[in-house]
């Protein structure tokens, strides 16, 4: 089962940005936070990952809290392209165990 | 830089038929290789994954196997499809260093 609790869906205004949030209580010391995307009949596309550290990439921002019970994905500026269920996972990296994740809709 | 690609990229197959699909890796060696299920609007299944030629390991029973011939080649395979075999199976690589990994394009597989 998926260690991760996220909302079902989101809007976003495009050129906004979109705050995707995510719970991880059980996370533990080694795991990585993992955030992927998938538009419609795709595959899942890496956004970032994190372990401690907030990390910011040319896609987006990771939040971590001090705690790492929670994190948050930051995409600064939605635009209608970033529409797509966006997976939460926390993982050593050998195994990725997908939720359900969070439909952001980005609406003009 | 590396890449993913699967093949076919579609197929419709019917019950009791066999099934062969490929995933091969290009521009890395030594990846972790997996293979990974997704039914009509559910999320991704880890099915199973792969360290090394040879070796492979499941995650779930099923109707399904996976081999690995040579380094930068998986191969999910079935005798005998049934209609539940029905989906989208990704293929993903990871370097073996790092954390990540990267899925290719998929095949979308419909049991009739």
């Amino acid at each position: 089962d998926a260690k991760t609790t996220q909302p079902p869906s989101m809007d976003c205004a495009e050129g906004r940005a979109a705050n995707l949030p995510c719970n991880h209580s059980t996370i533990s010391g080694n795991e990585y936070v993992y955030w992927y995307r998938q538009i419609h009949s795709q595959g899942p596309q890496y956004i970032i990952h994190g372990l401690k550290n907030n990390e910011t990439n040319e896609m987006a921002s990771l939040i971590i809290t001090e705690d790492r019970k929670s994190s948050t994905l930051i995409l600064p500026h939605a635009t209608l392209r970033d529409t797509a269920v966006y997976y939460c996972i926390t993982s050593y990296g050998n195994k990725l165990v997908f939720g359900a994740g969070t439909i952001l809709r980005v609406k003009s | 830089s590396q890449t993913i690609h699967q093949w076919p990229a579609t197929l419709v197959q019917p019950v009791g038929s066999p099934l062969s699909l490929e995933c091969t890796v290009e521009g890395t060696s030594n990846p972790n290789l997996y293979w990974y299920r997704q039914a009509a609007g559910r999320g991704l299944q880890l099915l199973f994954y792969s360290v090394g030629i040879g070796q492979i390991s499941s995650e779930v029973p099923q109707n399904l196997s996976a081999s690995r011939p040579q380094d930068r080649q998986f191969i999910l395979s079935s005798k005998k499809l049934l209609l539940s075999d029905s989906g989208f199976y990704l293929c993903a690589w990871r370097p073996g260093s790092r954390e990540t990994q990267y899925f290719g394009p998929g095949t979308r597989l419909l049991v009739l």
